[in-house]
């Protein structure tokens, strides 16, 4: 079955540059969500979107921002970049159907971002 | 506010040896939903399974079980008969219907020798 697709797999960066996570869901997958997992740390939510509209927001920096698109991909713009946002960065997507709170996450292999 | 915390932040055992993995959550939302996520060494998360709130029935499949009590709002999950490949970080998640987020515990890291 097809996956959760996500590119690159790995970044590396210098401070202060800009970077450009995109996320491809499952095929009829419309809900699109992203996470940020630190160096032994569990993954935290930054931003969702359904139907390319944001749906939840989490603790993301105001110097990322992200979108959904009209074929359902997501990218996530990373600016100005620190130390702190070396991790691993998730997208997972679900399929809300005809009922929007029975929907499971279905994780992305991450992209994993050094900023040196 | 959610939160879920996993007590153990690391569990040794040997092949064949069964272990369960605890969780307990707090939430203030009647209806929610509960799940376990494995992630290998390779660092992907891989969806295990889901409980919802409404459904306390536990349920096994295949070595995977899970023990769902509402009343101390707990969400164990159990691996019978381990093996090497059962190695993983286990996150346990906690999504309310209020809101699309996952929120997850801090982790337990299994470690099964041969």
């Amino acid at each position: 079955a097809a996956g959760v697709i996500q590119s690159p797999r790995h970044l590396i960066k210098e401070k202060r540059e800009t970077a450009t996570l995109k996320c491809y869901p499952i095929p009829r997958h419309d809900t699109v969500y992203w996470y940020q997992q630190g160096p032994g740390q569990d993954p935290q939510f930054l931003i969702s979107f359904y139907e390319k509209m944001q749906s939840d927001k989490g603790s993301i920096p105001d110097r990322f921002s992200a979108q959904q698109f009209s074929d359902y991909h997501s990218e996530l713009n990373m600016s100005s970049l620190e130390l702190g946002d070396s991790a691993l960065y998730f997208c997972a997507s679900s399929s809300t159907l005809s009922d929007r709170s029975t929907d499971t996450q279905y994780f992305g292999p991450g992209t994993r971002l050094t900023v040196l | 506010a959610q939160k879920v915390t996993q007590a153990q932040t690391e569990i040794s055992v040997v092949e064949k040896e069964d272990v369960t993995l605890d969780c307990v959550y707090e939430t203030r939302d009647t209806t929610y939903y509960l799940f376990w996520y494995k992630q290998p060494p390779s660092g992907e998360l891989v969806f295990l399974i889901r409980r919802n709130s409404f459904d306390e029935q536990n349920e096994i499949s295949g070595r995977y079980s899970w023990n769902f009590q509402k009343s101390t709002s707990s969400f164990n999950f159990t691996i019978t008969a381990s093996q090497v490949v059962d190695s993983a970080v286990y996150f346990c998640a906690l999504r309310e219907t209020s809101g699309s987020r996952l929120t997850f515990g801090e982790g337990t890291q299994l470690t099964v020798n041969p």
